[in-house]
């Protein structure tokens, strides 16, 4: 059974720093053509897709917050981290992680979320 | 970045009904689209993949078509537990991207 949880903190300070972690079970991230990925919604708002790691440490983020993002895996762990610098208001949001498989759309799985808000 | 459009960005509908949502890419990005559905609190869910594969688990009066720029998403017969929000999404080239979504709610 294939489960990801993410944690890390619920409020944040403007300027701040974001440390969110997917902890994950079910499958391993040295498996070729697996990756994990992050997206974020803003409370009532769209999707928002952010980064993924791939098996071979091949990294994607989106362009307007690539200066702001960075993701790492830690195999051993089962764990990927997603770090966000300089937090603002507007990234106040629900955090998911999500499982893929290159050349396998249906084997994605998500994580529940979890809401950080950013406020001082 | 590839952009997605939805339209209609919501309606109304009744139990039974048949719904059409439609999903535009601004380039060609072959059948590399999925429809996810959204409730309240929760994470998306996977409905289609492939523009066209229903995913297991998921009724069929879901179904998808479409290929290159231009996909529909269509509930053959709108059920109470379908009253949610629908997302496409474009993993034909990085970054992927949603569309704005769809609200279907109860007429």
């Amino acid at each position: 059974q294939i489960t990801l949880k993410e944690s890390g903190p619920t409020l944040v300070k403007p300027t701040q720093t974001l440390t969110l972690t997917c902890t994950f079970s079910g499958f391993s991230l040295s498996t070729s053509g697996v990756g994990v990925g992050w997206i974020r919604q803003p409370p009532g708002k769209a999707l928002e897709w952010l980064a993924l790691i791939y098996w071979d440490d091949d990294k994607r983020y989106s362009p307007s917050l690539k200066s702001r993002l960075t993701i790492t895996k830690d195999t051993s762990k089962n764990q990927v981290v997603l770090t966000m610098t300089n937090m603002d208001p507007v990234d106040t949001a629900t955090y998911y992680c999500a499982r893929r498989k290159l050349a396998s759309p249906e084997s994605e799985y998500w994580g529940q979320g979890t809401l950080v808000t950013v406020s001082s | 970045a590839i952009q997605m459009t939805q339209s209609p960005s919501s309606l109304s509908a009744s139990v039974g009904d048949r719904v059409t949502i439609t999903c535009r890419a601004s380039q060609g990005i072959r059948n590399d689209l999925g429809w996810y559905q959204q409730k309240p609190g929760k994470a998306p869910k996977l409905l289609i993949y492939a523009a066209s594969s229903l995913q297991s688990g998921v009724p069929s009066r879901f179904s998808g078509s479409g290929s290159g720029t231009d996909f529909t998403l269509t509930i053959s017969s709108l059920q109470p537990e379908d009253f949610a929000t629908y997302y496409c999404l474009q993993d034909y080239n990085y970054p992927f991207t949603f569309g704005p979504g769809t609200k279907v709610d109860i007429k």
